[in-house]
């Protein structure tokens, strides 16, 4: 079946470093979202791509999805504390309509 | 209103117990999703529902059983549950499928 997995699984960086995070798909995905999950938290819905080699911006963070369609990264300019959370990427299962979560990545920022 | 609310927020039961989560929407959505996350996991989804009918259902057991009263509401009912079905379950709505989706604040159900 389908799988999304993401690296790293874990990061601890200095506040004012960058960050980023790799989401790869064994299949060609329609779309990928993107998903913030704080500590003790529900996932809130960052951003959505669907174009071949599309590019979105949010203040510092910067979004990508492949030429292939198979994979995506999350890159954060400059690190805050309030980054601090497990960002998640979702794309829709093969042959159906559900959204599947990769294995997220979980980022620490030490102050 | 761009909230999805969930209740109870916390909810203990012994494995004999029935009880029955719930979610409520009033953005117009017309897809509710129930998900299960275990500690430092990512969602799982277990039940899809698109104009209050189930669409999926991830081969999750029984004891599980979901119901969507009305395009509002999504319920999961729950019975001799198991100490291993502890985790947040998370109810989400979206306008349609594959869609943004809205997660509520979850319940987080223990076993016992």
């Amino acid at each position: 079946g389908q799988q999304v997995m993401q690296i790293p699984q874990y990061q601890h960086v200095q506040e004012g470093e960058d960050f980023t995070t790799y989401c790869n798909s064994s299949t060609t995905l329609s779309n990928i979202q993107w998903y913030k999950q704080r500590p003790g938290g529900h996932p809130v819905f960052l951003i959505q791509l669907v174009k071949s080699g599309e590019v979105k911006k949010q203040k510092r963070l910067t979004f990508q999805f492949g030429e292939a369609k198979k994979n995506s990264s999350l890159h954060i300019t400059a690190t805050q504390t309030t980054d601090v959370g497990t960002y998640f990427c979702a794309g829709p299962g093969d042959s159906s309509y559900k959204l599947i979560f990769g294995s997220g990545t979980r980022l620490l920022v030490r102050p | 209103d761009t909230e999805v609310t969930q209740t109870p927020k916390h909810l203990v039961m012994g494995m004999t117990n029935k009880k029955s989560l719930k979610c409520e929407q009033h953005m117009g959505h017309r897809a509710m999703y129930w998900y299960k996350q275990k500690a430092k996991k990512p969602p799982e989804l277990m039940f899809v529902y698109s104009y209050e009918k189930l669409s999926i259902n991830e081969s999750v057991p029984s004891r599980f059983s979901p119901e969507c009263p009305n395009s509002s509401l999504l319920n999961l009912h729950l019975h001799a549950l198991q100490p291993e079905d502890s985790a947040l379950y998370l109810c989400a709505s979206s306008q349609d499928l594959l869609g943004e989706a809205f997660f509520g604040q979850g319940t987080r159900l223990t076993v016992v």
